[in-house]
């Protein structure tokens, strides 16, 4: 499978604890995008990088939330000391990053639940 | 930032017929409009998309309309089909330095046999 993979599919934690999880995207996409979804809503904008660099962040992103792609390939996202909102479905896309192809290929996402 | 709306929230259509979804968008800078299905459980999964140079798209069942004046556009389905029943979201990006996608909140499609 060449699609976007992310790892793990579902995470069950207890409310402080932290949290790592891992998106490889399609190999030959420079931009790389994480949302987060809540059951019955739209995938919401967290924060992207093209190659190594992120460039843009949610103000949904707290401090406690911290991402890098340190080669421009995989990505990793950390919550840190979670809050049971922060339970929600992690998506990880990535898109070839030139302005006439900016199709976005989603990953099957990480499940959080914070009890 | 950019706003998009998305109507209906539910629609449930009769096997056979046609079902059409409807966006609006605020940034006039948004240049790249597609829309996603996502079944149960699953990934989002692009269907179809429009450029802001293009009125109209259309791929066998699926077809997309682009109002740039009103900054609405819609998804067409036609001849429904029960696999046709998933949640539908529309997203809208801007073509800056800055790019980021923002979704609509989705319409859930339930297709009746």
């Amino acid at each position: 499978d060449t699609g976007v993979s992310q790892d793990p599919r579902h995470k069950i934690t207890k409310r402080g604890q932290n949290v790592t999880f891992r998106c490889d995207p399609i190999s030959e996409h420079n931009r790389l995008y994480w949302y987060r979804q809540t059951l019955g809503q739209g995938p919401e904008f967290l924060t992207y990088f093209q190659n190594e660099a992120q460039l843009e962040k949610s103000r949904l992103l707290s401090d406690r939330f911290s991402a890098e792609r340190p080669k421009g390939s995989f990505s990793t996202l950390e919550i840190q000391r979670t809050e049971q909102g922060d339970s929600a479905m992690y998506l990880c896309a990535s898109s070839l990053g030139d302005s006439e192809n900016e199709k976005l290929f989603f990953g099957s996402g990480t499940q959080l639940s914070v009890l | 930032g950019e706003n998009v709306e998305q109507h209906p929230s539910t629609l449930s259509v009769q096997e056979g017929d046609s079902a059409v979804i409807k966006c609006t968008y605020s940034d006039s800078a948004s240049n790249y409009f597609p829309w996603y299905k996502q079944e149960l459980g699953k990934r989002p999964q692009l269907i179809i998309d429009i450029r802001s140079n293009v009125g109209e798209k259309k791929d066998q069942r699926i077809a997309v309309t682009l109002n740039k004046t009103a900054k609405h556009f819609s998804l067409h389905i036609t001849e429904t089909q029960p696999e046709d029943s998933a949640v539908y979201f529309c997203a809208a990006s801007r073509d800056n330095y800055g790019q980021n996608f923002v979704f609509g909140p989705g319409t859930r499609l339930s297709v009746l046999p």
